[in-house]
C-alpha cells in the first residue's frame, strides 16, 4: 500500500484559498488519489479523485504532477464550515485487487479563522 | 435514499460482553468495510465484504466477526468486548468501477464504550 504524507494542521483565514499537499512516493500504476472530507462526530466524505493532471468539481480542485508522487487539495475561498479533517488516500479500485486498498492516515486538520 | 445506515448510534459494554453492529446500504453496492478509529487517529480496516457471502481480513480484524449474508447488509460481531475496543466504528460501500476509481460512503458512525 502506498504510504501518504500530509500536514498535521493548517489554519487558514475565510475566503482564502487553501492547498493541503499530500506527498505519496511509492504510488502504484494503478492508485489514483482519492480526497476525503471529515467533520467531527461524522463519517469521512468523498470530495475529489483523480489520477493525473488536474480534476475539478464544484467543490474542489485536484493538482497531480506528471510524476504522481504528490498531489494538491486546493479548496477555493473557504469558510468556517471548512473547518473539517482531510484525509489523502492512494489506492486502486476495486476491480484492480478485490477491494479497494487505501489507508487513511491521521489527516490534516484545518482550522478556518474569522 | 437513506445512503449507509448504522445501528446503534452509541453503546456501553462492560468488558466480556458481547454485541453486534449492524450496516446497511440501499445503494445496491457489492463492496462493504468496516473501519475503526480511535482519537485523533485515521480510520483503520477491520473486515471487507466484496460481495454477498464472503468476507476477508483487513489491517485490526482481531477480536471482530463479521457477516454478510445479504447484499446491503454487514454485521460486524464483537464475542468478548474488551477496553482496547473502545473507539468509533464506521461502515462504508462502494461500487468498484472498471477504471479503477472508486469512492467510498461512510454511514455516521457507532461509538462503543467498552468499561
Amino acid at each position: 500500500l502506498a504510504k501518504t504524507t500530509q500536514p498535521i494542521s493548517m489554519d487558514s483565514y475565510e475566503g482564502q484559498e487553501v492547498n493541503i499537499t499530500c506527498s505519496h512516493n511509492n504510488i502504484a500504476t494503478n492508485d489514483y488519489i482519492t480526497w476525503y472530507q471529515q467533520f467531527p462526530s461524522q463519517g469521512p466524505r468523498f470530495i475529489i479523485q483523480g489520477y493525473k493532471t488536474k480534476v475539478t468539481n464544484e467543490v474542489a480542485s485536484l493538482f497531480i504532477p506528471a510524476d504522481r508522487k504528490s498531489s494538491t487539495l486546493s479548496l477555493p475561498r473557504v469558510s468556517l464550515s471548512d473547518t473539517a479533517v482531510y484525509y489523502c488516500l492512494v489506492g486502486a479500485g476495486g476491480n484492480s485487487g478485490g477491494y479497494q486498498k487505501v489507508t487513511f492516515g491521521t489527516g490534516t486538520k484545518l482550522q478556518v479563522i474569522p | 435514499n437513506a445512503g449507509v445506515t448504522q445501528t446503534p448510534k452509541f453503546r456501553v459494554l462492560k468488558t466480556g460482553q458481547s454485541m453486534t453492529l449492524l450496516c446497511a446500504q440501499d445503494m445496491n453496492h457489492e463492496y462493504m468495510y468496516w473501519y475503526r478509529q480511535d482519537p485523533g487517529m485515521g480510520l483503520r480496516l477491520i473486515h471487507y465484504s466484496v460481495g454477498e457471502g464472503t468476507t476477508a481480513k483487513g489491517e485490526v480484524p482481531d477480536g471482530y466477526n463479521v457477516s454478510r449474508l445479504k447484499k446491503q447488509n454487514f454485521l460486524l460481531g464483537l464475542e468478548s468486548a474488551a477496553p482496547s475496543q473502545t473507539s468509533v466504528y464506521f461502515c462504508a460501500s462502494s461500487r468498484p468501477q472498471t477504471s479503477g476509481e472508486e469512492t467510498q460512503y461512510f454511514g455516521p458512525g457507532t461509538r462503543l464504550l467498552v468499561l
